[in-house]
């Protein structure tokens, strides 16, 4: 079965600053990789997403990740944050071309705090 | 505008009762799901239908029942066999065949009084 691990429960980042959140996955395939972002007491929104070609992608906000199939893992970056990106962040695989249809493996979320 | 929406955004559920959480998307897609968020555990599949009048369970459907008679709609039942029912609740469609794009709604969260 497909796992996702986030190793960083909290993290502070100064505003202006850049950005790395870590997700390794766990999965025999080529793994669906997507990146949400969740407010306080919000859905989820989509930043990016990983199926196939280019190993780095582009999301929203500012947001990029990029793939690395030998460390199995898929980190989240952006160059410099804003304080509208405090959020909670979860890493997520689909299992396979029918994933979407499946539901994802979530990891257990990344909050991230802004400082001033 | 298209989008999913769930209600209500709050619901209180006493001992022994069963309750229903509503989710309705516009967005014409095949496939829903549901989901429960704890603090801390991230999300986890409760759920899934890929198409009407047939749905699937999750890793933790036990406790929980749903229905899908339409399209447009996935209503999942809390029932009182769920002893631990406090979480908030995330519905989502896709897009059948789509690699885990999913579309959330806004979330309900359950309390019990």
């Amino acid at each position: 079965a497909q796992s996702v691990t986030q190793p960083d429960i909290h993290i502070t980042v100064s505003e202006g600053a850049s950005l790395e959140l870590r997700c390794n996955y766990s999965y025999g395939a080529t793994p669906y990789l997507f990146w949400y972002v969740q407010s306080p007491g919000q859905g989820l929104q989509l930043l990016l997403k990983y199926f196939s070609g280019d190993t780095l992608v582009q999301g929203i906000k500012g947001f990029e990740a990029e793939f690395k199939r030998s460390q199995s893992s898929f980190n989240l970056r952006k160059p410099s944050v804003h304080w509208s990106d405090a959020a909670e962040y979860f890493c997520a695989v689909g299992a396979s071309i029918g994933g979407g249809a499946d539901g994802l493996t979530f990891g257990k979320g990344t909050h991230l705090i802004i400082q001033p | 505008d298209g989008g999913i929406t769930q209600s209500p955004k709050y619901l209180f559920r006493k001992e022994g009762q069963n309750v229903t959480l509503s989710c309705e998307q516009n967005l014409n897609h095949d496939a829903m799901y549901w989901y429960r968020q704890d603090p801390g555990q991230g999300l986890r599949l409760i759920y899934y239908s890929q198409i009407v009048n047939d749905f699937q369970k999750g890793d933790i459907a036990e406790g929980y029942s749903v229905s899908r008679e339409k399209k447009e709609s996935f209503p999942l039942t809390v029932t009182s066999a769920q002893k631990n029912p406090t979480a908030f609740y995330l519905c989502a469609s896709s897009i059948a065949g789509s690699p885990g794009t999913q579309y959330f709604g806004p979330g309900t969260r359950l309390l019990v009084l």
